[in-house]
């Protein structure tokens, strides 16, 4: 089956620095990447919609300033978090949609972030 | 506005049926879609609803009804791995390119 990998999959950073997550699919083209989060016991949220080659999309309330994305390639998108601080502190999930599939998205592994 | 229900948290018995619903309300549909997460992991898919009916798959069954805005997840022989939270989801294409809106996921004990 298809394969999303994302990395790191834990990360501890200061406050007021600066954490990159990639989120790759392995062997599948995805124009279209979905970054989540999903904070203790809560559903997972959508932050944005990343379209290679084009700006990203963010729903309501979410700074596109704070969560930089880029999707460079049909098989690469990053979520930077930058100037973090504790409230940051999540999981944070991307997943990916096959273009000839028009059914299941795959999740990458998540990345818990820490910010201290 | 969008809404996703379904119950928070189950307990069930070894080798039993277990049944979790879901109900939704939504701008736009597209396929309903559940999901098992184990704790501090992705999401796995399960299944995949776009028209009203029965869908089985080994152990695992999900039933829509489109009409109702209503889904359920019917596990058979459980086994103690399926202690998980399951999230039901459904796409809205009244959103960003088709996402997925999740529930709050029904966090299932399987007990001896």
């Amino acid at each position: 089956g298809a394969v999303v990998s994302q990395h790191p999959s834990r990360v501890i950073c200061k406050s007021g620095t600066s954490v990159k997550i990639e989120c790759r699919s392995l062997d599948f083209q995805a124009t279209t990447m979905f970054w989540y989060r999903q904070f203790p016991k809560q559903s997972l949220m959508l932050m944005a919609t990343s379209n290679e080659g084009s700006k990203a999309t963010y729903e309501q309330g979410v700074e596109k300033d704070k969560f930089l994305i880029n999707h460079a390639s049909l098989t690469l998108s990053t979520l930077t978090v930058t100037s973090a601080h504790p409230e940051d502190s999540s999981f944070y999930i991307c997943s990916a949609r096959r273009q000839d599939m028009n059914t299941e998205a795959f999740f990458g592994q998540g990345t818990r972030l820490t910010v201290v | 506005g969008q809404n996703i229900d379904q119950p928070t948290e189950m307990t069930a018995t070894e080798g039993a049926i277990v049944q979790i619903n879901c109900t939704y309300q939504t701008s736009g549909f597209n396929g309903l879609f559940w999901y098992q997460q184990h704790a501090g992991e992705a999401p796995t898919f399960l299944s995949y609803n776009v028209l009203d009916g029965l869908e089985e798959k080994g152990r695992f069954s999900s039933f829509l009804s489109r009409s109702k805005g209503y889904s359920y997840l019917l596990l058979k022989e459980l086994q103690m791995k399926d202690s998980a939270s399951y999230l039901c989801a459904v796409r809205d294409y009244g959103g960003s390119q088709g996402n997925l809106i999740f529930g709050k996921g029904t966090k299932l004990s399987v007990k001896p």
